[in-house]
Order: C-alpha cells, then sequence, then structure tokens
C-alpha cells in the first residue's frame, strides 16, 4: 500500500521554538508539497520541490524553509513558531506532470501557544 | 494562485438525499481531478477527467466535465453518512508541477 507519512498527527509547540516536521513517500515521486490548510482558506501551498536538494516557494512561504536532502524526504521548518502559524499541515506528492494525482499524508494538527 | 471556485460551500443534508456540488472556472481546464478529504485526513483522489463532456462513475458518485472543460460537477445519489467530507477539484498543472485547488464543498450528511 503506497503512501505518504507524516511524522506527526498532532503537535503543540510554544512560541519562538523551531518546529520541524517531516514527510515521506515511498512512491518513488519526483515533486513533494508541503500545505497549509485552514478553514474558509482552502489549500495554500507553502512550499514545493521537484528534485532532491530543488525547491520552489509557493503561495506563502514566509516563516517557513524546506529541505530534500532524499528523493523521499521533504521536511518543513518553522524557524521560529508563531500562533499564526498554527493550522493543519498537509504533505504531498506526485509524479511529474501529475495526471495521476496528488497522494497525501494524514496531515499534522499544529498548535502554536 | 489560480483559484477554482467551488459551490456550495457548505451543504449538510439527510441520509438518502440526492446531491450536486460545482467546480468552476473562468480558464480551460486541461484536466480535473476530484479529492474527497474525510475529517482528520489528508484528501483522497477519486476520480481524473480530461476530455469535454465526459462522465465518470464511482458507485453512487458521478462525475462530468463541462462540454467546454470550464466546470465541472460532482453528484451523490442516496448519501450516506459516510460520504462526509470536504470534496475538492483541482487542476493538474499544465507546465510545472502545482496544482491549483478549488475552495472546497463540505459536505454533511445525517443519519
Amino acid at each position: 500500500d503506497v503512501k505518504v507519512t507524516q511524522s506527526s498527527r498532532y503537535l503543540v509547540k510554544r512560541t519562538g521554538e523551531k518546529v520541524f516536521l517531516e514527510c515521506v513517500q515511498d512512491m518513488d515521486h519526483e515533486n513533494m508539497f508541503w500545505y497549509r490548510q485552514d478553514p474558509g482558506l482552502g489549500l495554500r501551498l507553502i512550499y514545493f520541490s521537484y528534485d532532491v536538494k530543488m525547491k520552489e516557494k509557493g503561495d506563502i512561504p514566509e516563516g517557513y524553509s524546506v529541505s530534500r536532502e532524499k528523493k523521499e524526504r521533504f521536511s518543513l521548518i518553522l524557524e521560529s513558531a508563531s500562533t499564526n502559524q498554527t493550522s493543519m499541515y498537509l504533505c504531498a506528492s506526485s509524479f511529474t506532470g501529475g495526471l495521476y494525482g496528488y497522494t497525501f499524508g494524514s496531515g499534522t494538527r499544529l498548535t502554536v501557544v | 494562485t489560480q483559484l477554482l471556485e467551488q459551490s456550495p460551500q457548505f451543504l449538510s443534508i439527510q441520509e438518502g438525499e440526492n446531491l450536486t456540488v460545482y467546480c468552476n472556472s473562468s480558464s480551460v481546464f486541461s484536466s480535473l481531478q476530484w479529492y474527497r478529504q474525510e475529517p482528520g485526513e489528508g484528501p483522497v483522489l477519486l476520480v481524473t477527467v480530461v476530455t469535454g463532456g465526459e462522465v465518470k462513475k464511482l458507485k453512487r458518485l458521478t462525475f462530468q466535465f463541462g462540454d467546454a472543460r470550464k466546470d465541472s460537477s460532482l453528484h451523490i445519489t442516496a448519501a450516506q453518512p459516510g460520504d462526509t467530507g470536504l470534496y475538492l477539484c483541482a487542476e493538474p498543472p499544465n507546465t510545472g508541477n502545482q496544482f491549483y485547488f478549488g475552495t472546497g464543498t463540505s459536505l454533511t450528511v445525517i443519519p
């Protein structure tokens, strides 16, 4: 059963902490993505990567960075967590071109207090 | 960011009722995908439609792609509580690798 695995389902962090969200896929997908999902705002793209060590900014990259050292792993980093980064974070992966769709992880619900 | 408009935004119906949700864009879709996101989970791909006028069925779900490829609909017959979730339409990339997602329809089916 192919899958995208996110390391944590729920996280609670304090303001100012550095936060790491990990995502691993086992489908040999070239592309990996990080979204945040908030009520009324839909899915918003933070960063994506189309190859190892490559990254592209999405629509809302401020306050975030990413790392892709291996094809199967894509990490999202909150350099200094703030309360407005409380959200559901979704990782996804796809083949180039996207015709076969995204495969999403189950999400990480992050609360920053 | 290209944003696809979905309607209605929220829908609450009784078990056994039929419903239709819509996805619209001002530009022509190359193809379109529908996803369902159950509470607390990530979205899961339901179907991809490619050809204008195409109709695809997945059990009680019927997906239609508009003739002009600028809109799509999802019809659910005899809704069940297990259909509860957020329904998202998405356009795969023409160039590059980024999908564009609709705003979503949140469906609640009441037993």
